[in-house]
């Protein structure tokens, strides 16, 4: 079964130090992965993804995520932490291949880990 | 429009009422997912369409729910008899292809009263 995990429902963070968010996931062939991010009372943000090649992917804001497919993750980490990063950040997968669906299957969702970045 | 389009943005209703909540994805767009997420909560997986081929409604929680997309574009999701436990944020998302990131709406508060 297709499940995305993100171990941690809270990281703190000193501004200006670098931030880790753990995501791990479960899907059957390769993998496509996103990182989106949500600000109080506004919608989903897309950050990044990885589609294939190479396996660190750069995005939005100066996140980037690092692919590892013998440890299943896709950790979204940050070199120097703002307060403005704090937020709700969610990972995602889709199966690049599912039965019955040429374009891929259903984009799942992580519980989310809440960032907080204390100046 | 630009962007997915959810409506209404706010619902109130009273508990045993059927609602119909409506999303239109951004032109073009193949894929619709719809996703319940309640208050601090993650997003939990509702229903998938992909074009043409059927839709997975392996998140759907009860037989209440059910969602429909007329033309490959418009979709409603309809939920019926409403329970309390229904009140949540259902949000809306659209992507073009597999590899493409998903777009989202601002999403629809339900409040089952």
């Amino acid at each position: 079964a297709q499940s995305v995990a993100q171990p941690e429902d809270q990281v703190n963070v000193a501004e200006g130090n670098p931030l880790t968010v753990k995501c791990t996931y479960s899907v059957s062939g390769n993998p496509y992965l996103f990182w989106y991010v949500q600000y109080p009372n506004r919608g989903l943000q897309f950050l990044l993804k990885y589609i294939t090649g190479d396996n660190l992917v750069k995005g939005s804001y100066g996140f980037e995520a690092e692919f590892n497919k013998s440890q299943t993750s896709f950790h979204l980490k940050k070199p120097s932490a703002l307060v403005s990063d704090s937020a709700l950040y969610f990972c995602a997968v889709r199966a690049s291949k599912a039965p019955l669906y040429n374009q891929g299957g259903k984009l799942i969702f992580g519980q989310g880990t809440e960032l907080s970045v204390k100046p | 429009g630009a962007g997915v389009s959810q409506s209404p943005s706010n619902k109130v209703t009273e508990k045993g009422k059927d609602v119909e909540l409506r999303c239109d994805p951004i032109s073009g767009h193949t894929a619709l997912y719809w996703y319940r997420q309640s208050l601090g909560q993650g997003l939990e997986f509702l229903i998938y369409f992909q074009g043409n081929s059927a839709p997975d409604k392996s998140g759907l929680p009860s037989d209440r729910f059910s969602a429909e997309r007329t033309g490959g574009s418009v979709s409603t999701l309809t939920i019926q008899r409403t329970q309390q436990e229904d009140s949540a944020v259902y949000l809306c998302a659209s992507s073009h292809y597999k590899n493409t990131e998903a777009f989202f709406g601002q999403g629809t508060r339900l409040t089952v009263v």
